[in-house]
């Protein structure tokens, strides 16, 4: 069964640093990119990034570049989410899922469960 | 980047009502287009892919339709636990960009 799972809620203050993580299993973890999405209070779903576990190639959402990294590490089948300077902006909840690719379709069929974060003084 | 507008943003419809809702890309998309159901505290669900594709294990009353621009979800038989939002996703081209989400409320 594929099986992705994040890492748990966090509170953090502003200007503060955090790293997030998805392991998957039940595939082949370096076969599939990874991505992540995020849903802020208040609004609907935004794709954030994403990244090629075989070669850590990423690509990001040109609008959110340089706020945050994605990451992997292929030999604990875990890719990350960071940030070195935390905004209340960035208090929402963010999901890994896995990307699929079949003949006219690229989408996302597994999630994770999703972790909030949580940005206050 | 490639716009998507979801409407309506809300609808109400009783048990066993037809409901349809419809997604248009500012450019065509061709057929990558797809649509998920989240619930509160849940994860996206993928309802169908690929505009048209029903995902595994997913119930027929659900349908997907279109290409280029203009895109359609169609719950057949609606039932109340399929109160939920609704949201499309275009993955033609960076950055992907999500619909503005549905909320279908069972009445």
């Amino acid at each position: 069964e594929v099986q992705l799972v994040q890492s748990g809620a966090e509170v953090k203050k502003p200007g503060e640093s955090l790293r997030i993580s998805c392991k998957g299993s039940g595939y082949s973890f370096n076969t599939y990119w990874i991505n992540w999405v995020r849903l802020l209070p208040g609004k609907g779903l935004e794709w954030m990034g994403r990244i090629d576990p075989s070669a850590s190639v990423t690509n990001y959402n040109p609008s959110l570049q340089g706020l945050f990294t994605i990451s992997v590490d292929t030999s604990i089948t875990t890719a990350y989410l960071q940030w070195h300077n935390l905004k209340a902006s960035d208090t929402g909840i963010y999901y890994c899922a896995r990307r699929l690719t079949s003949s006219g379709a690229i989408y996302l069929d597994s999630w994770g469960q999703g972790t909030l974060v949580t940005v206050s003084s | 980047d490639i716009q998507m507008t979801q409407s309506p943003s809300s609808l109400s419809a009783s048990a066993g009502d037809r409901v349809t809702i419809t997604c248009r890309a500012s450019q065509t998309i061709r057929t990558y287009l797809n649509w998920y159901q989240q619930k509160p505290g849940k994860a996206p669900k993928l309802l169908i892919y690929g505009a048209s594709s029903l995902q595994s294990g997913v119930p027929s009353r659900f349908s997907g339709s279109g290409s280029g621009t203009d895109f359609t979800l169609t719950i057949n038989s609606l039932q109340p636990e399929d109160s939920a939002i609704y949201y499309c996703l275009h993955t033609y081209s960076n950055p992907w960009t999500f619909g503005q989400g549905t909320k279908v409320e069972t009445k």
